[in-house]
């Protein structure tokens, strides 16, 4: 068990540049969510996967955030023409399906949009 | 919609006290719940599960209990010490496997000596 890895760990962008994020989930998992989160709240849902399929986003999500899990192993989210207000830390946490597994998270990825 | 609330003010222990945190849910009737720990600048760590059907859960120095009827989950760390400082998220679980995992918003707490 090596763990959720997160690339990268830190990001710093312009706003209305576009930045990819990448999650390596624990190899035997088939779900995968991302969350995100700010300073003093607590990690906010943004969206998850079992196996390729992407189960549920949040409503909460606007059309700039994409996600992806390509054959069901690694994920990517995509931030496009990012705003100061997507700065925060992009959580990716990956768990076997099943009622009340626990999620693994990785250290995430710290976004600063300028 | 579905809520979830954790003590907003951080909470301020002497060390070998009981620290308590509660975690309240409106809007919702979870199967169970998952409480995990976050230090700065980490991921959230899992540290306990209790379902609906459990009204207490012991893991070493932890105790979580659960009551449906108050709608509310409380936390205890035993003989706290300083390592035991962080943020301590609560999570409530649907029936369904396929239900997403929310989180409350956290309560800091701090051990001092």
């Amino acid at each position: 068990d090596t763990g959720v890895s997160q690339n990268p760990r830190h990001k710093i962008t312009k706003r209305g540049q576009n930045v990819t994020f990448r999650c390596d989930p624990i190899s035997e998992h088939n779900r995968l969510y991302w969350y995100r989160q700010t300073l003093g709240q607590g990690p906010e849902f943004l969206t998850y996967f079992q196996n390729e399929a992407q189960l549920e986003k949040s409503r909460l999500l606007s059309d700039r955030f994409s996600a992806e899990r390509p054959k069901g192993s690694f994920s990517t989210l995509e931030i496009q023409r990012t705003e100061q207000g997507d700065s925060a830390m992009y959580l990716c946490a990956s768990s076997p399906s099943g009622q009340g597994e626990p999620l693994h998270f990785g250290n995430g990825t710290r976004l600063t949009v300028t | 919609s579905q809520k979830i609330e954790q003590n907003s003010e951080a909470l301020n222990i002497q060390e070998g006290k009981t620290a308590t945190l509660t975690c309240n849910y409106t809007n919702y009737s979870p199967a169970y719940l998952q409480w995990y720990r976050q230090d700065p600048g980490r991921g959230p760590v899992f540290l306990l599960l209790i379902r609906e059907n459990e009204k207490e859960k012991r893991k070493e120095r932890l105790k979580v209990t659960f009551d449906t009827t108050l709608k509310q989950s409380l936390f205890h760390i035993t003989a706290s010490q300083p390592a035991d400082s962080a943020t301590y998220l609560c999570a409530p679980g649907g029936y369904s496997s396929a239900s997403k995992i929310i989180f409350g918003s956290g309560t800091r707490l701090s051990i001092r000596p």
